[in-house]
């Protein structure tokens, strides 16, 4: 059984930073791209970037609203994917969700809440 | 970047109606178009990929159709937990987009 849980999420001051965590099991961690996508309350949904899988060599993409800001990385070994967030601004408040791709985003974990705010 | 409209943003429909949520993107997608299904306080839930092709695990009920600029997802025969918020999201081109959602209500 595919299975993605985030975690790290919580409450930050804006300008701070935060590392959010996607553990997987259930596949072969290094065949696939992994995305994040975040929903902010009451909004609709946001790719923020993925890294490619081990036959692309596990670069990178971001959406121009995060490029510079966060960083996504994978540990192969662990099966954990990472997101690094650096200078949150309020409007990086909401639910970030991690998901396998395959073109579509097959499988998603249940995302972990991010509030910036003093 | 490709943009999805979706429409309309609140559909209301009364179990056993059938439904359809329209999805038209501003260029031509070929067939790159999914289908979520995102119910309250719960995360997306793949339900159609590539405009049709159906997803092991989801209810007959649902179905998709179109290609190009104009995608539609239809639910057979509406029933209570279909209430939700459903996205479409194209893969044609980088960077992936997703609509603005179109929310299922009951009357």
């Amino acid at each position: 059984e595919v299975k993605l849980v985030e975690s790290g999420g919580g409450l930050v001051q804006p300008g701070g930073s935060l590392r959010l965590s996607c553990a997987t099991s259930g596949f072969t961690f290094t065949d696939y791209y992994m995305s994040w996508v975040r929903q902010p309350p009451g909004k609709a949904l946001e790719w923020l970037g993925f890294i490619r899988n081990k036959a692309n060599g596990y670069t990178t993409e971001y959406s121009a609203s995060v490029k510079g800001r966060f960083t996504i990385s994978r540990d192969n070994s662990q099966s954990i994917l990472y997101l690094q967030m650096n200078t949150l601004r309020a409007e990086d408040s909401a639910t970030y969700y991690c998901a396998r791709v395959t073109g579509p985003f097959a499988y998603w974990g249940q995302g972990t809440l991010v509030t910036v705010s003093a | 970047d490709i943009l999805l409209t979706q429409s309309p943003a609140i559909l209301s429909v009364s179990p056993g109606e059938r439904v359809s949520f329209s999805c038209r993107a501003s260029q031509s997608i070929g067939t790159s178009i999914h289908w979520y299904q995102q119910r309250t306080n719960g995360s997306p839930r793949l339900l159609i990929k590539y405009a049709s092709e159906s997803i092991s695990g989801i209810p007959s009920r649902f179905s998709g159709s179109g290609s190009g600029t104009d995608f539609t997802l239809s639910i057979n025969s509406v029933e209570s937990e279909d209430i939700a918020d459903y996205y479409c999201q194209q893969s044609n081109s980088w960077p992936t987009t997703f609509g603005a959602g179109t929310k299922l209500e009951l009357k």
